[in-house]
């Protein structure tokens, strides 16, 4: 089945600076990959996803970019805020296409 | 509209005793998830609904876990009797179409239920 790699599992970054997390894939039939953040006592919310068919998708200060050749897919969030101090996981569609397989998730801490 | 909803937040219950979670999902979607979440882990799939049906329920331990989903609508996840292993944070999904190149994509998940086994 599909396996998630998620890395790093912490980062700590100043209020400013870009952040990258990076996530592999195993199953090269996975054909969607969304971006969930999680603060402490919520659930998890979407926040950006790619399809296979897509290269890079951007929306204000987040993007995420794919290569599925590599078969791996990195978010990325430029002029980091306080506010974006949370958990995020990555995730890939099951080959089927019926559920999502999420990673391990990364600690994001954007001190002021 | 209101998002998912669950219930309780929080539960603290002894070994060997039942325990049930409640989620409503979004009114309109079809496909119903419920997903596992231990303690700095990512959500791990417990079972799958569309509609009334189970449609994929082979990460679900069946000798303690069931679930069902009368109606299509709500749902209910129940373990008896209660672990140790079983604490962690028991969070409920809703789609409109479920994911991959069929449909709509991403899911929206409910707060969640913290289950504490002592």
């Amino acid at each position: 089945g599909e396996n998630v790699e998620q890395h790093p599992s912490t980062l700590s970054v100043q209020e400013g600076d870009s952040a990258v997390i990076k996530c592999t894939y195993s199953d090269s039939a996975s054909n969607y990959f969304p971006w969930y953040k999680q603060e402490l006592g919520k659930g998890p919310q979407l926040i950006i996803d790619i399809r296979s068919n897509v290269g890079e998708k951007k929306d204000q200060r987040i993007a995420v970019t794919l290569n599925k050749t590599a078969k791996h897919f990195s978010l990325h969030i430029t002029e980091t805020q306080p506010e974006d101090s949370a958990v995020y996981f990555c995730a890939a569609s099951s080959p089927a296409g019926t559920a999502l397989i999420f990673g391990k998730g990364t600690t994001l801490s954007v001190s002021s | 509209e209101a998002g998912v909803v669950q219930s309780p937040r929080y539960k603290i219950i002894e070994k060997k005793q039942p325990v049930a979670f409640w989620c409503n999902p979004i009114s309109g979607h079809n496909t119903l998830y419920w997903y596992r979440q231990n303690l700095g882990q990512g959500p791990e799939l417990l079972i799958r609904y569309e509609n009334e049906e189970a449609v994929d329920d082979s990460q679900l331990p069946k000798d303690r876990f069931s679930a069902e989903r009368l109606k299509g609508v709500d749902s209910t996840l129940k373990i008896q009797p209660a672990e140790l292993g079983d604490s962690a944070v028991y969070l409920c999904a809703s789609s409109s179409r479920g994911t991959g190149a069929r449909g709509s994509y991403g899911y929206t998940f409910g707060s969640g239920t913290r289950l504490t086994v002592v």
